[in-house]
C-alpha cells in the first residue's frame, strides 16, 4: 500500500517567516506533486518533480520553491510566508505512467493545514 | 480557464435516497476521470474511475457515468449514507501528460439522517 506522508497535519506561522513543508513517499515513485486547496478553487498544482533534483512550476508557484534532494522526499518552501498561503496543503506522488492493474494516477497525503498569522 | 468544472459547490440529500455529482471538461485530450472523497483535515482519497473507452463503471454503491460527446461525467451513489458526506473531486487526465491530474473545484456533499 502505498503510503505518503506529511510531516505536519497543523502548522502555525508568522508573516515573514521561511516556513518548510515536507512530504515523504515509500513507493519510489518518479513523480511528486504539491497542491494547495481553498473552498471553491478545488486543488491547484504549486510544483512538480519528475525526477531528482528536477522541478517544474505548475499553475500557482509564485511565493514558493521546491527541493528535491532524494527521490523520496518533496519538500515546499514559503520563502517568506504572507497571510494568503493560509490554506491546506497536500502533497501527492506517482509513477511516471499508468501502472498496469492501478486505476489511480496520484497518492495524497492526508496533508498540512498551514495558518499564518 | 478551468478545464474541469464542478458547477454545483454543494449537495444535500436524505439518506437512502440517490446523490448525483456532475462535473464537465473542456479538453478533447482527457482520456481518463476520477473522483476523490475528501474529508476534512485528510487528504483525497480515491473512489472511482473510468477510461474515455467506457461509458459506465460501477463499483459497489458507486457508479460513474460518462458522456463523452457532451464532455461530462457523473457519479452516482445509491443509497447516500452519511458517511458519504464529504468534498468530491473530479479529476481528469490528458493522454499525452502521464500521470498529471486536472481537478475541478470540488463539491460538498451533506447526506442527512
Amino acid at each position: 500500500d502505498v503510503k505518503v506522508t506529511q510531516s505536519s497535519r497543523y502548522l502555525v506561522k508568522r508573516t515573514g517567516e521561511k516556513v518548510f513543508l515536507e512530504c515523504v513517499q515509500d513507493m519510489d515513485h518518479e513523480n511528486m506533486f504539491w497542491y494547495r486547496q481553498d473552498p471553491g478553487l478545488g486543488l491547484r498544482l504549486i510544483y512538480f518533480s519528475y525526477d531528482v533534483k528536477m522541478k517544474e512550476k505548475g499553475d500557482i508557484p509564485e511565493g514558493y520553491s521546491v527541493s528535491r534532494e532524494k527521490k523520496e522526499r518533496f519538500s515546499l518552501i514559503l520563502e517568506s510566508a504572507s497571510t494568503n498561503q493560509t490554506s491546506m496543503y497536500l502533497c501527492a506522488s506517482s509513477p511516471p505512467g499508468m501502472v498496469a492493474g492501478s486505476n489511480q494516477p496520484q497518492h495524497f497525503g492526508d496533508g498540512t493545514r498551514l495558518s499564518i498569522l | 480557464d478551468q478545464q474541469v468544472k464542478q458547477n454545483s459547490p454543494s449537495l444535500s440529500v436524505q439518506e437512502g435516497r440517490i446523490s448525483i455529482l456532475n462535473c464537465d471538461y473542456t479538453n478533447s485530450m482527457f482520456d481518463y476521470f476520477l473522483w476523490y472523497k475528501k474529508y476534512p483535515a485528510e487528504g483525497p482519497t480515491f473512489l472511482i474511475s473510468i477510461s474515455s473507452i467506457k461509458d459506465k463503471n460501477e463499483d459497489g454503491r458507486f457508479t460513474v457515468f460518462l458522456n463523452k460527446s457532451a464532455k461530462h461525467l457523473s457519479l452516482h451513489i445509491v443509497p447516500s449514507q452519511p458517511g458519504d458526506s464529504a468534498v468530491y473531486f473530479c479529476a481528469a487526465r490528458s493522454w499525452d501528460a502521464g500521470n498529471m491530474l486536472t481537478f475541478g473545484g470540488g463539491t460538498r456533499l451533506m447526506v442527512k439522517p
